[in-house]
């Protein structure tokens, strides 16, 4: 089945830009989507289809996708931005959701 | 605004069954694919079973782990998402949460999420 991996973690100072990548076989080839989640809360999609926003995220958040290594980008870190995110596919050969392991994002 | 309300979690035994249910408001039910993700104490987020707008047998679709264990189905008349869980195991510990698709089909992303349930597998 196809496997996402993702860093535990990514620190990064405030106003900063941190990267948190997502590493997949081809990921390029498919639409990736990220989400955030903050302790005891749901997680909310923060980017689809490799780059697009939902209303209501800023632009300080970006997603790129190319080759192997899907890429969401957060400029002028803030504290609030401290959460685990999360990036998906779906695997069309097999039919499944597949999730990413998570990174935590620390803002030092 | 979307709204999705997760029920019918608890403590149950193992080898035990639990039904979970998703109250959806808000949005037309019926043109959505819906979705279960669960996420065991301290870990990651694990999809566990999605359902086109229909949930004919050919439109369900579930995680190798729960195949053959647990069922979603949904009530499109009354605006509900189901997850029948059978034998359930301790590894089924987990804050289950119910997600709307983006189509009609059961694809990514998942715009909306419920705040979820917690299921507890325990003697």
């Amino acid at each position: 089945s196809y496997v996402l991996t993702q860093p535990p973690s990514v620190s990064v100072a405030p106003w900063h830009t941190a990267r948190i990548s997502c590493g997949g076989n081809n990921i390029g080839g498919k639409s990736v989507h990220w989400y955030r989640q903050k302790p005891g809360q749901a997680p909310v999609l923060v980017v689809y289809n490799d780059g697009e926003r939902p209303s209501g995220i800023p632009d300080r958040l970006s997603g790129s996708n190319s080759g192997n290594t899907a890429t969401l980008t957060i400029t002028r870190v803030e504290a609030g931005d401290e959460a685990d995110y999360y990036c998906q596919v779906w695997d069309r050969s097999s039919d499944h959701v597949v999730f990413g392991g998570g990174t935590k994002l620390i803002v030092l | 605004q979307v709204r999705l309300v997760e029920s019918g979690g608890g403590v149950v035994q193992p080898e035990r069954p639990l039904r979970l249910s998703c109250a959806a408001s808000g949005f037309t039910f019926t043109n959505y694919g819906m979705h279960w993700v669960r996420q065991a104490p301290g870990k990651g987020l694990e999809w566990v079973a999605g359902i086109s707008i229909d949930g004919d047998g050919v439109n369900q679709k579930y995680a190798h782990s729960v195949k053959g264990r647990f069922t979603i189905s949904r009530d499109n008349s009354l605006n509900r998402l189901y997850l029948q869980m059978n034998s359930l195991r301790e590894d089924d510990t987990a804050v289950y949460y119910c997600a709307k698709g983006t189509d009609m089909a059961i694809i990514p992303p998942f715009h909306s999420w419920g705040q979820g349930t917690l299921v507890t597998v325990s003697s």
